[in-house]
């Protein structure tokens, strides 16, 4: 079974600070995939990026960057310089090959104050 | 681009009361499924579907119904609404070919069982 653990429920933060959410994650697939989803206070569920478990190459987009590190199982995320534009609730989520969901973590909100 | 849409938006139900949210989807997207999010439980899988006339059930199916007619189209029928059915739901898809592909989801249906 796909387990996802976010064990940041909520992060505050002022605005130009960096944010680290962090994500650890259980499988016994060699092969799965994760994924990052925003979920802004709008609510609807924004991709973010989908990470493949033979790929460990870390990734930056723009003020948003992952570090996805299979030795501890773990794949944090970091917004660099946050606004308040990034206030949100912020969810992990894994998929295994074979797997016709996504299991998801219970997801860290995310404030971002003025 | 439409995406994943989703109806209603909002939708306050009394108990018993019978009704059906409705998800389309115009990416020619063979799985479809249904979710439910409830607060610090992220997003369970409740049915899916991996191509019309295929239907199967997810974590929690239990007092839901599903259809897939057409490749577009997979409504979620509540058969008698309770108040433990009070969530936000969201109805995603993604093509089948390729088991890494991005789940998309659509905006979201907020239900209020009273």
């Amino acid at each position: 079974a796909q387990k996802v653990t976010q064990a940041q429920t909520e992060i505050s933060v002022v605005e130009k600070e960096d944010v680290t959410l962090d994500c650890v994650y259980e499988t016994r697939d060699t092969t799965y995939y994760l994924f990052w989803y925003k979920q802004p206070p709008s609510g609807e569920l924004v991709f973010l990026i989908r990470r493949n478990s033979f790929d460990e190459q870390n990734e930056i987009s723009g003020r948003y960057s992952w570090n996805f590190q299979k030795s501890t199982s773990s794949f944090n995320f970091t917004i660099t310089a946050s606004q308040v534009v990034d206030s949100a609730v912020y969810f992990c989520a894994l998929r295994g090959p074979n797997d016709y969901k996504l299991s998801f973590g219970a997801g860290t909100t995310v404030t971002v104050r003025a | 681009n439409a995406g994943v849409t989703q109806t209603p938006k909002f939708q306050v139900l009394k108990t018993g009361q019978s009704m059906t949210l409705q998800c389309a989807q115009d990416m020619n997207h063979e799985y479809m499924s249904w979710y439910r999010q409830d607060p610090g439980m992220g997003l369970r899988l409740i049915h899916y579907s991996v191509g019309a006339g295929i239907t199967d059930q997810g974590e929690v199916p239990n007092g839901y119904n599903v259809s897939r007619s057409t490749t577009e189209d997979f409504p979620l029928r509540l058969l008698s609404a309770a108040p433990s059915q009070t969530s936000v739901y969201f109805c995603a898809s993604r093509t089948g070919t390729g088991t890494g592909n991005t789940i998309y989801f659509g905006e979201g249906s907020w239900l209020t069982v009273v």
